[in-house]
């Protein structure tokens, strides 16, 4: 069974601090690896996945096997970053989409 | 416009009414999803799809049903509502070019 953890429900960073948000998943074969994001009265949409390999609005996430982990990661937190992030894996198999629980990421002034 | 559509955003209904939540998505997409969420919290999978006339099952137990008789169109069926029902439904397709998905604005259902 595929599964998603986000062990983190809220965290709360100072702007201008690094942020690290946790992922780690459980499935036995090759995963498809997501981030996405949920601003204030706004849908969810995708920041990043991990076979881009891409950065974006300055977050970088990086698939480490050997840890089933997919943490999202950004050097200097800005005001704007306040949301809550879901982390999401998709099995090729049966195209099953899962999502962790979700952190609500804070930033403070 | 490409996009995922769902209706209605909003609806408030008596217990043991039938309702349906409607889901259309115009970029051709093969899967599609059904989430329900309540608010600030975790997504459950209720449903999805990998095509016309495929359904399954997600990982949320869920009294309600659903269909795929056209690739754009997946809609999710209460045959009687609860207030346990209460919610926000999202709906989601995936595909295209990186197999992205796309989420519906979501419809917030209320069963007094």
């Amino acid at each position: 069974a595929q599964r998603v953890t986000q062990p983190e429900k809220l965290l709360s960073v100072f702007k201008g601090a690094p942020v690290e948000l946790k992922c780690n998943y459980s499935y036995s074969g090759s995963p498809e690896l997501f981030w996405y994001v949920q601003y204030s009265r706004q849908r969810l949409q995708l920041l990043l996945r991990h076979i881009s390999r891409e950065s974006i609005k300055g977050f970088t996430a990086d698939l480490n096997k050997g840890e089933t982990s997919f943490h999202l990661k950004k050097p200097f937190a800005q005001e704007e970053d306040s949301a809550m992030y879901y982390c999401a894996l998709v099995n090729f198999g049966n195209e099953k989409l899962t999502f962790g629980t979700g952190t609500r990421l804070t930033i403070i002034p | 416009e490409a996009d995922i559509y769902q209706t209605p955003r909003y609806l408030v209904i008596g217990t043991g009414k039938k309702i349906t939540l409607e889901c259309s998505q115009t970029m051709g997409h093969d899967k599609m999803y059904w989430y329900q969420q309540d608010p600030g919290m975790e997504l459950h999978l209720i449903h999805y799809s990998y095509g016309v006339n495929s359904t399954e099952k997600g990982d949320l137990s869920s009294e309600s049903t659903v269909s795929r008789i056209r690739t754009e169109h997946f809609p999710l069926t209460l045959e009687s509502a609860r207030p346990s029902h209460t919610s926000q439904y999202l709906c989601a397709s995936r595909g295209g070019a990186g197999n992205t998905i796309y989420f519906g604005e979501g419809s917030w259902l209320t069963v007094v």
